[in-house]
């Protein structure tokens, strides 16, 4: 059971806008700052975005993230279907005093 | 480039002992936090362990503190995971990760990862 909450699946079509949730607490989103990874199939997760809005160099600007109180989000917009792909949130936990992962959301591109 | 190389990873009996490696090379090694970070076969990633630039703070995951022990070399621009007591719910692919400097808790570099088989 991941602290992170986030909904199994995501999927739209190409062009259109995806939005994934993390849903955490106090102890870790509520009062961390919030990464999101890409997983491609079969390959190492990359960064997307950190610090809760910031995209790494490399990251188109149609990928962005936001966070409010206990909870983030990471939206993909112009959706591609090199987009398909494992999304997964992350912080640090005060409580636990270690990073967490969320559960990860698969992105299909119908 | 920068880049980051795991090995050591393979089949292991129950209760039995690894010890995993991670090569560092293209940044200046001893400037950064490491971690390890594991992913079950067909499941989500699990952080594993944290270790900072100078070895002073540690931190481990509650499923493996106690059984596996972090540690570097900045002189060898190398990080380790000493693996014990190993289950079959340690069967996974083990990433090192970069975390980025300054304040941010994220892992900006990954390996490609090695894989780690717990089984009789």
């Amino acid at each position: 059971q991941s602290v992170l909450t986030q909904p199994p699946s995501a999927s739209g079509t190409p062009g259109q806008r995806v939005t994934i949730s993390c849903s955490g607490s106090s102890s870790n989103i509520g009062g961390n700052a919030v990464n999101w990874y890409q997983q491609l199939p079969g390959t190492a997760p990359k960064l997307l975005i950190y610090s809760n809005d910031q995209r790494p160099s490399g990251v188109p600007d149609r990928v962005s993230g936001s966070k409010s109180g206990t909870s983030a989000s990471l939206a993909i917009s112009g959706l591609q279907s090199e987009d398909e792909a494992d999304y997964y949130c992350a912080t640090w936990d005060d409580s636990l005093n270690g990073y967490v992962f969320g559960s990860g959301t698969k992105v299909t591109v119908l | 480039e920068v880049q980051l190389v795991e090995s050591g990873g393979g089949l292991v009996q129950p209760g039995g002992s690894l010890r995993l490696s991670c090569a560092a090379s293209g940044f200046s090694f001893s400037n950064y936090n490491m971690n390890w970070v594991r992913q079950a076969p067909g499941k989500g990633l699990e952080w594993v362990s944290f270790i900072s630039t100078g070895s002073s703070r540690i931190y481990y995951a509650d499923s493996v503190r106690g059984r596996f022990t972090i540690s570097r070399d900045n002189a060898k621009d190398s990080l380790y995971l000493q693996m014990s007591s190993l289950r079959a719910e340690d069967t996974a692919v083990y990433y090192c990760a970069r975390r980025l400097s300054g304040i941010s808790t994220s892992l900006d570099v990954w390996g490609k990862g090695t894989t780690v088989t717990v089984s009789s």
